[in-house]
């Protein structure tokens, strides 16, 4: 079952511009994580927040977790053409095996 | 390099005909997971691995079996394919002593169809 869900399903938008993809999840969980996937390739893990948490930064990368609303956004700054690619959120549930499951994505497409 | 490789890229097979598909990761992390990718339908686990001989079923294993004898192989066998496991498969793997701290490490996919 799919825990995560990400909005919206697609986002088009200029490079320069800042991109925000939302995750929204349903039980209780222990950490959330953001992936990136290029086309038709594996994926790449981007972030880890823990649900003691609330904000995380990696480069133009910036996580925020909500556990009262059960949502996550992923905020990527200064979006570049080589941000384009599909992100998904993951989730490992409470009391669970750390085998995350993952929402359907959200299709970034940054135009230069 | 760490990293996860899958075997092979791309395999095209007639219904029917078993396959394996080879997973093999150089981290000696503990958990192995495989999903599949569908448009429209995200990644779905298959089984997964959270040690050597223990090993369990995801959300869709019907027609799947995999094994775990060592530590860094995790193959995916399917004993009679059938057109509806054509997919993209990835093999992904993790560090039980970073499950607080860092995600899955994905191989690059199998592009698998079954005609």
């Amino acid at each position: 079952s799919q825990q995560g869900e990400e909005d919206p399903q697609a986002l088009s938008i200029q490079e320069g511009e800042n991109a925000t993809m939302n995750c929204s999840y349903k039980t209780s969980i222990n950490n959330l994580q953001w992936y990136r996937q290029n086309s038709g390739r594996g994926l790449v893990h981007l972030i880890l927040i823990r649900s003691n948490e609330r904000e995380k930064h990696s480069g133009r990368l910036r996580v925020t977790l909500d556990t009262s609303k059960k949502s996550s956004s992923l905020l990527i700054t200064a979006s570049r053409a080589a941000d384009t690619a599909s992100y998904f959120c993951a989730t490992d549930a409470s009391g669970g095996s750390y085998i995350p499951t993952f929402g359907r994505g959200t299709s970034l497409i940054v135009h230069p | 390099e760490a990293q996860v490789t899958q075997n092979p890229r791309y395999l095209i097979t007639v219904t029917g005909k078993k396959l394996t598909v080879t997973c093999s990761q150089n981290m000696n992390h503990e958990y192995m997971s495989w999903y599949r990718q569908d448009p429209g339908l995200g990644l779905r686990q298959i089984y997964y691995s959270m040690n050597v001989e223990v090993t369990d079923k995801g959300d869709v294993p019907e027609g799947y079996k995999v094994s775990r004898k060592e530590k860094r192989n995790f193959p995916l066998i399917l004993e009679s394919p059938s057109p509806n496991q054509t997919s993209l498969y990835f093999c992904a793997s993790r560090l039980q002593g970073a499950l607080e701290r860092d995600g899955y490490t994905f191989g690059s996919g199998t592009r698998l169809t079954v005609v």
